[in-house]
């Protein structure tokens, strides 16, 4: 059971927009720790998609967003593409645990 | 560009002590934490542990009893150490740069350790 909860799978059509949510709690998330994201395509590491709840490394296209608030932060994907199909996994940091937290993935298929 | 490679072995049996090492080239190894992720197959990522240049560490308190980070700034090293292993720490096994702000960037390629009789 992860600290963080993201929803098992999301899908979208190619164009599209999906969102995935992540919800934590005070001791994380709502204690104003920052929420990132990475992106887990088939067979590679994972890849930082948003850093800081909005932020995105240089390479990282505008079609993904990330957003927070309260308890949750979001992650937004416009104009879907085939090559966005793969795991998602949000990211922080609990107060209580004292240790680096994530969410359990996200498994994004592109219908 | 900071680039991570590492290396270990692939294959344990139960109770052994898995061991990996990940380099770090093209930037500064100080000022920065050096983190070591696993994610078992088919499941989500798990944080071990982290380690500054200075050596100070971080631990996942559910590993801590059986972790060792260590880092030599020599070599631009640090690496990695998890006795007593058992099937539930297979998993692939990830080195990562930490930054000040707690995010994970660059990770290297990762390496697959079964535990296995």
């Amino acid at each position: 059971q992860s600290v963080l909860t993201q929803p098992p799978s999301v899908s979208g059509a190619p164009g599209q927009r999906v969102i995935i949510s992540c919800t934590g709690s005070s001791s994380n998330i709502g204690a104003r720790y920052d929420v990132h994201w990475y992106e887990q395509l088939p067979g590679i590491a994972p890849k930082l998609l948003i850093y800081g709840n909005t932020n995105r490394p240089s390479g990282v296209p505008d079609r993904f967003s990330g957003s927070k608030s309260g308890t949750s932060a979001s992650l937004a994907i416009t104009g879907l593409r085939a090559e966005d199909e793969g795991d998602y996994y949000c990211q922080s940091y609990d107060s209580s645990l004292s240790e680096v937290v994530f969410g359990g993935g996200t498994k994004l298929t592109v219908l | 560009q900071v680039q991570l490679q590492q290396w270990g072995a692939g294959l344990l049996k139960p109770s052994e002590t898995l061991s990996l090492t990940c380099a770090v080239y093209g930037g500064s190894f100080s000022g920065y934490y050096w983190t070591w992720i696993r994610q078992p197959p088919g499941k989500g990522l798990e944080w071990i542990g982290e380690i500054n240049h200075s050596g100070n560490t971080k631990y996942n308190p559910s590993l801590r009893s059986r972790v060792i980070i260590s880092v030599d700034t020599s070599k631009n090293q640090f690496s990695l150490k998890l006795t007593s292993v058992s099937a539930a720490d297979t998993a692939v096994y990830y080195c990562a740069s930490q930054s000040p702000g707690n995010w994970f960037d660059p990770w290297g390629q990762g390496t697959l350790v079964t535990v296995s009789s």
